[in-house]
């Protein structure tokens, strides 16, 4: 059983709607991150969340927008994304601040009609 | 930019055999190194860490560093069919002034055959 728990499973959504990506850690850890995935590639940073504070931010769109409510959750906003953007979207957390040992939930993918 | 280098196989290897899985990095400055693994359609999961010259076991899993020529692997011994994944090295530097540096290779695809 993971302790990163990640909803929804699976998302479809149109290019012109709302949505959001959910994250929980049960791990008492202090630093929580997305990452992106498409197939065959590894994963790419997107945000980092240390304390409760965007401390990365790796130049993504503003069309994805962090949200860290305290320092159990972490969401990603999603707003008027492209088809490109479909992808496994990863949350993960660390114990160590900005730490290499990360627990990763099983991942939201992501269809952009 | 920091590189880290793995051969995208796939590895195939016969069940019960030595599996080595191979990764090379660029950063001198690199201090922890990671193993990885992800099955088909899943999230990576940390099988090993590495901190300091030599091996490190756990298991039918092996980490070897040699820093010196800038070098980690992962062996895994008796190698099962559920050991079919893709391995993904990762390498950490010291983060700089509001940077994060955990490189991701590009991940050795394994099929351990029956």
């Amino acid at each position: 059983d993971t302790e990163v728990t990640q909803t929804p499973k699976h998302l479809v959504m149109g290019m012109t709607n709302k949505k959001s990506l959910k994250c929980e850690q049960h791990m008492g850890h202090r630093a929580m991150y997305w990452y992106k995935q498409k197939a065959k590639k590894p994963p790419e940073l997107m945000f980092v969340y240390s304390y409760e504070k965007l401390s990365i931010n790796e130049s993504v769109p503003s069309r994805f927008s962090p949200e860290c409510p305290n320092s159990s959750l972490l969401n990603l906003h999603l707003h008027a994304l492209q088809p490109e953007d479909s992808a496994l979207y990863l949350c993960a957390s660390s114990q160590e601040n900005l730490g290499g040992e990360l627990f990763f939930g099983e991942g939201s993918r992501l269809t952009v009609l | 930019q920091k590189e880290v280098e793995q051969n995208s196989g796939p590895l195939s290897v016969p069940e019960g055999a030595i599996a080595s899985l191979n990764c090379t990095y660029s950063d001198r400055g690199s201090q922890s190194f990671f193993w990885y693994r992800q099955y088909s359609g899943k999230s990576p999961e940390l099988i090993m860490s590495i901190y300091s010259n030599g091996d490190k076991e756990d298991g039918r899993f092996t980490a070897q560093l040699n820093k010196a020529s800038q070098y980690v692997s992962l062996l895994i011994r008796d190698s099962q069919p559920s050991d079919s994944a893709t391995y993904l090295c990762a390498v950490k530097t010291p983060p700089g002034a509001g940077s994060y540096q955990l490189t991701f290779g590009k991940g050795t695809k394994l099929s351990v055959i029956p």
